[in-house]
């Protein structure tokens, strides 16, 4: 399995500023995504971030929204851009298998989870 | 659509009891199901991985079943701990990503 760790766990901002959220796994992986939780609601996929390549968006999320960094195979940004209280979610890293298919076993973080005022 | 129903939405139950929790699926074609614990403020951790041809797996007082021509699963929670109080999701590959269910919250009380 991987470790994963995220950094802020928790943040409160202010409407219209920007927060990057940081992933750091613990060994090399391929695949790495970024999901938005938002309360009593289940998982969604913002994007795929795509090591030396523009990040992979799902329909309803965009770059200028949520521009994302994939600069090696350990580490991983997110930033929530011009935030609104409608933001205000947990937002986790997740990693796939470095064996067999992608989609064989995915492991989270502990997720950031977001408060916008 | 490809879709991925739990239920009950939230259930409560005293510590010993035992309990099921319930998962309907629409995702095709299917390969695997995926039984997921997230405690309140974490990430989701695996619980099982079923395939196409398992029908029953275990993990400790975790219980996975698996019916594949109804499109179901379900998750028995054997002899149930303070510590299983967690919502549990129910997740499907597609084929490019996984679809959750909306999950079951469960609250274990003394």
């Amino acid at each position: 399995s991987a470790v994963i760790s995220q950094k802020p766990s928790r943040d409160i901002c202010q409407r219209g500023t920007s927060l990057t959220i940081q992933c750091q796994v613990d060994s090399q992986v391929t695949m790495m995504f970024w999901y938005r939780q938002q309360p009593g609601q289940s998982l969604t996929l913002i994007a795929t971030a795509n090591q030396g390549s523009e990040a992979t968006y799902e329909s309803g999320f965009v770059i200028d929204k949520f521009p994302i960094s994939r600069p090696n195979l350990t580490f991983s940004t997110l930033t929530v851009s011009n935030m609104s209280p409608e933001d205000s979610s947990i937002y986790l890293c997740s990693v796939g298998s470095t064996s067999g298919a992608a989609y064989n076993e995915q492991f989270f973080g502990p997720g950031t989870r977001l408060t916008v005022l | 659509k490809n879709q991925v129903e739990q239920s009950p939405q939230s259930l409560i139950i005293l510590e010993g009891k035992n309990c099921t929790l319930q998962c309907n699926y629409t995702v095709s074609p299917f390969s695997n199901l995926r039984w997921y614990k997230q405690d309140t403020g974490r990430g989701p951790v695996s619980l099982t991985i079923m395939t196409f041809s398992e029908n029953t797996k275990s993990n400790g007082r975790y219980t996975a079943t698996l019916d594949a021509d109804t499109k179901q699963s379900s998750l028995h929670i054997t002899a149930s701990q303070l510590s299983d109080s967690a919502s549990y999701i129910c997740v499907v590959p597609s084929t490019n990503k996984l679809i959750f269910g909306t999950g079951t919250l469960l609250a274990v009380q003394p």
